[in-house]
């Protein structure tokens, strides 16, 4: 079955970049959509972009002038940057696989923004 | 952006009851509306997409009705390891959103 883990710094300092990895087992990359998603604690869960293995990508207008997500399909694994962070980025950043809803998901990482 | 308003945000019951959840969307998102369960600490678990259609091994007591605008989860029997917090989420345009989650706590 297919198992994903993210992985990255669990603490970012104000304007620099965030940058995560989640490694997909189990399974090719290359042949779904992947997707980034993040919960501020408390809050609702919101949906970062998204990116298939050939690379074509959708992100949040909210977001996509700092983010940016790639592929590496020799590594089986996808990445995000989000960069010029603040304090509103902290959140529990999550990573899944997209066939038509969002399952399997990582288990998720805590990013902290903090000088 | 499509705006989720999931009601109520905390319903309160107890095991054997049957649970009520409803999903409203600010403008129609035809039948691509998906439902998740989230536990303390953990990531969500897909239930529901396509507005009815039970993800791989998800129990039959977990149904899912509606399109359009307004759609309903239904737990028809409860069990203890059901009570968590739902969410309800739309892939119908980008960007895809969330609702704000009803907790499903026991009474």
């Amino acid at each position: 079955q297919v198992q994903l883990q993210e992985s990255g710094p669990g603490l970012v300092k104000p304007s620099e970049t965030l940058s995560l990895t989640c490694t997909v087992s189990g399974g090719s990359i290359s042949s779904y959509y992947w997707t980034w998603i993040r919960q501020p604690a408390g809050k609702r869960l919101e949906w970062i972009g998204r990116i298939y293995g050939s690379g074509d990508t959708a992100y949040n207008p909210s977001l996509k002038s700092r983010v940016t997500m790639s592929v590496d399909t020799s590594k089986n694994q996808f990445s995000l940057k989000l960069r010029s962070v603040t304090v509103a980025d902290t959140a529990v950043y999550y990573c899944a696989r997209d066939p038509g809803g969002f399952d399997p998901w990582g288990q998720g990482t805590l990013v902290t923004v903090s000088s | 952006e499509i705006v989720l308003t999931q009601s109520p945000a905390t319903l309160s019951l107890s095991p054997g009851e049957r649970a009520t959840l409803s999903c409203r969307a600010s403008q129609s998102v035809s039948s691509y509306l998906v439902w998740y369960q989230q536990k303390p600490g953990q990531a969500p678990r897909l239930l529901i997409y396509d507005a009815s259609n039970r993800a791989t091994g998800i129990p039959a007591r977990f149904s899912g009705s509606g399109s359009g605008t307004d759609f309903t989860l239904t737990i028809s029997r409860l069990e203890p390891e059901d009570f968590a917090v739902y969410y309800c989420q739309h892939r119908s345009s980008w960007p895809y959103t969330f609702g704000q989650g009803t907790k499903l706590e026991i009474k």
